[in-house]
């Protein structure tokens, strides 16, 4: 089973700075099954990132994601005061069919 | 516009079975491609896949849960069952079902969530 590390767990920065979150797979993942998630206190989370780089709809274009292999990253370039929250990286595995999540990193107001 | 809500009891007993039902519309399980899945969430802590049924019924689930779960669908309601079985203080959780699409295999809309507590 793919085991999905995400660091920092608590990142602390000022609106306006950039943020780099990082996702590590404990072995090789798909590009194309490769996803990130933000969720705000009370909250569903809500699909920011599929196919490791691709925004879902309505997804401002601050945020990007990059990586391949086992190591993915999620950048916000100039964060907003609504982006801090929690994000999640999600991987899909088809042997047998499954997902697994990150254990998710806090983005705080610094 | 796709929507989804979970329903079922907040509070269930330990040992007892836990059953929660997924409402949704805007998207139908019998189109092919469709699929839904659950998902849940201790309090304080990560996501946690449970498990998956597709347009074709086949279903998928946790391999540390899968003795205990099972998930059905009809379609007629637009309508996803869970059961968990033998439930535990530590299965206390938020849990939500979520659409995917074949294919994409994202979670691209979630319901908002029930807040089950397991407790005697």
């Amino acid at each position: 089973e793919i085991v999905l590390t995400q660091s920092p767990g608590t990142l602390s920065l000022s609106p306006g700075e950039r943020a780099t979150l990082s996702c590590r797979a404990s072995q090789s993942v798909s590009s194309s099954y490769l996803a990130w998630y933000q969720q705000k206190p009370g909250q569903a989370p809500r699909l920011l990132i599929y196919g490791a780089s691709s925004r879902a709809t309505g997804i401002p274009d601050r945020f990007s994601g990059s990586g391949s292999g086992t190591d993915f990253t999620l950048t916000i370039s100039r964060l907003e005061p609504e982006d801090f929250a929690v994000y999640y990286c999600q991987q899909y595995g088809s042997s047998p069919p499954a997902y697994t999540f990150g254990q998710g990193t806090k983005l705080e107001i610094k | 516009q796709v929507t989804l809500r979970e329903s079922g009891p907040a509070l269930v007993k330990p040992t007892q079975t836990l059953t929660l039902t997924c409402t949704f519309s805007g998207f139908s399980l019998s189109t092919s491609g469709m699929c839904v899945s659950w998902v849940r969430q201790p309090p304080g802590k990560a996501l946690e896949w449970l498990a998956l049924i597709d347009w074709d019924d086949d279903k998928y689930y946790s391999t540390s849960l899968k003795t205990r779960l099972t998930i059905s669908k009809d379609t007629s309601k637009n309508q996803v069952v869970l059961t968990m079985t033998n439930m535990d203080p530590v299965d206390t959780a938020t849990y939500y079902c979520a659409r995917v699409i074949y294919g994409d295999y994202v979670l691209d809309y979630w319901g908002q969530g029930t807040l089950v507590t397991v407790s005697s």
